[in-house]
């Protein structure tokens, strides 16, 4: 079946603007995870929802970053007034339930001018 | 090819020989253990993974053990091919939290 996706795969915006950045998890996955990657990097964990329940907002760097995951399927990640530091590579993954194989998507390539 | 000590950032090894890419982790209440190969350009792809009750675990020309004794978890390659040429990751998990901590990665090349 199909796997997790994530649009645009590319994303140049200039300093202060605010970008929007959107993943598909697998179908019937419960649970959805955001992390990101500077370059050379391993994966930091930004956010994760499970269900209903409310996310764990415990990752993200600053206040300028949210998301949200409508109806259960589909997540936007929202940074707002980007900055320099925010470029790197926002990697979704979504697992069948908590703790269960997390499995990810391309990514989007963030750079900021 | 071997990667020692507490992490190694690249390995070279030959065409068809085996690889084995090392991963030291730090805290004893994790769990469960993933590895993941992040190619150029793309995302990182499930290998497999290993629950804190085995010590081994094979797939396809891949196997993992894992020493909870001094805390090791490492990744064999069985006859290393051009196409396992990427960065290799480790990740723990700790009981039923659902937050991966990674490793910095093993850039595994692969010389032909």
């Amino acid at each position: 079946g199909a796997g997790v996706s994530q649009s645009p795969s590319n994303k140049v915006t200039e300093k202060g603007k605010d970008v929007e950045l959107r993943c598909d998890p697998i179908s019937g996955h419960t649970a959805l995870y955001w992390y990101r990657q500077s370059l050379g990097q391993g994966l930091e964990f930004l956010i994760y929802f499970q269900g209903n329940s409310a996310p764990d907002k415990s990752g993200l760097p600053s206040d300028r970053f949210s998301a949200e995951r409508t109806g259960g399927s589909v997540s936007t990640l929202t940074i707002q007034r980007t900055q320099q530091e925010d470029s790197a590579v926002y990697l979704c993954a979504s697992s069948l339930e908590a703790g269960e194989t997390q499995y990810f998507g391309p990514g989007t390539r963030l750079l900021v001018l | 090819g071997e990667s020692v000590g507490l992490h190694l950032p690249t390995l070279s090894v030959q065409e068809g020989d085996n690889s084995i890419i090392n991963c030291a982790y730090s805290n004893s209440a994790s769990d469960y253990f993933i590895w993941y190969k992040q190619e150029s350009g793309k995302g990182p792809q499930f290998i497999i993974d290993i629950r804190s009750n085995m010590d081994k675990r094979q797939g396809q020309r891949v196997t993992v053990l894992l020493n909870k004794t001094v805390k090791h978890l490492s990744l064999q390659i069985a006859a290393t091919q051009p196409g396992d040429s990427a960065v290799y990751f480790c990740a723990e998990n700790i009981g039923n939290d659902y937050k991966l901590s990674f490793g910095a990665g093993t850039t595994v090349t692969v010389r032909a």
